[in-house]
């Protein structure tokens, strides 16, 4: 079956450590996105890439970092400069540029950073 | 600054009733909107879509109006079911912009049975 894979589903860390979220899609989509939700709030834009080798920033990109080295892969490194990490990190793909296309969500990784 | 709002957080509604979620949007470049719809510790799943060429668009239980002079839109469920029971979040996107999309904070249904 096609679709988004995020793993692990629940990830604890330390203050002061790097963790980095997997986003994996066997879609062919060629555009994928990070996203975090916190309580009471909407989605917000982390990362997106709309091709291979290529990343632009969201609106909360401060404390993150990621790659695009394959098509199908995405993935997060919340880094120790990131002074609110706790949250559900939801990745998404998408067909494309130009036409605005849905995007598909994966299940999410809650991160808990204690 | 939230470009997109959903003014309700929740929202009860009889099962077999219509089901109104509203949205609201204050970017006048938004040219194409989203409804998702999300249980808990999942990912949102994409519901209909709209684009500011059409006023309406309709899929089964779900239709989806757009009133891009007042910047509203809004998602009508009819016959609501208790499996509509879940957070609504709608979405706004802007031509030639990587396909970003601006999220709402969410409204949450709960279908009674």
């Amino acid at each position: 079956d096609g679709g988004i894979t995020q793993s692990p589903k629940y990830l604890f860390r330390k203050e002061g450590q790097n963790v980095t979220l997997s986003c994996e899609q066997n879609l062919n989509h060629d555009a994928m996105y990070w996203y975090r939700q916190d309580p009471g709030q909407g989605l917000r834009l982390i990362y997106y890439s709309q091709i291979v080798n290529d990343f632009q920033k969201g609106d909360i990109a401060e404390g993150y970092s990621v790659s695009r080295e394959k098509k199908e892969s995405f993935p997060l490194t919340v880094t120790s400069a990131q002074k609110n990490p706790t949250a559900f990190y939801l990745c998404a793909s998408s067909v494309g540029q130009g036409i605005i296309y849905e995007q598909y969500f994966g299940p999410g990784t809650r991160l808990t950073v204690t | 600054d939230q470009q997109v709002k959903q003014n309700s957080p929740s929202l009860s509604v009889q099962e077999g009733r219509i089901s109104i979620l509203n949205c609201d949007y204050t970017n006048s470049m938004f040219d194409y909107f989203l409804w998702y719809k999300k249980y808990p510790a999942e990912g949102p799943t994409f519901l209909i879509s709209i684009s500011s060429i059409k006023d309406k668009n309709e899929d089964g239980r779900f239709t989806v109006f757009l009133n891009k002079s007042a910047k509203h839109l809004s998602l009508h469920i009819v016959p609501s079911q208790p499996g509509d029971s879940a957070v609504y979040f709608c979405a706004a996107s802007i031509p030639n912009t990587g396909n970003q999309f601006y999220f709402g904070t969410g409204t949450s249904l709960t279908v009674i049975p």
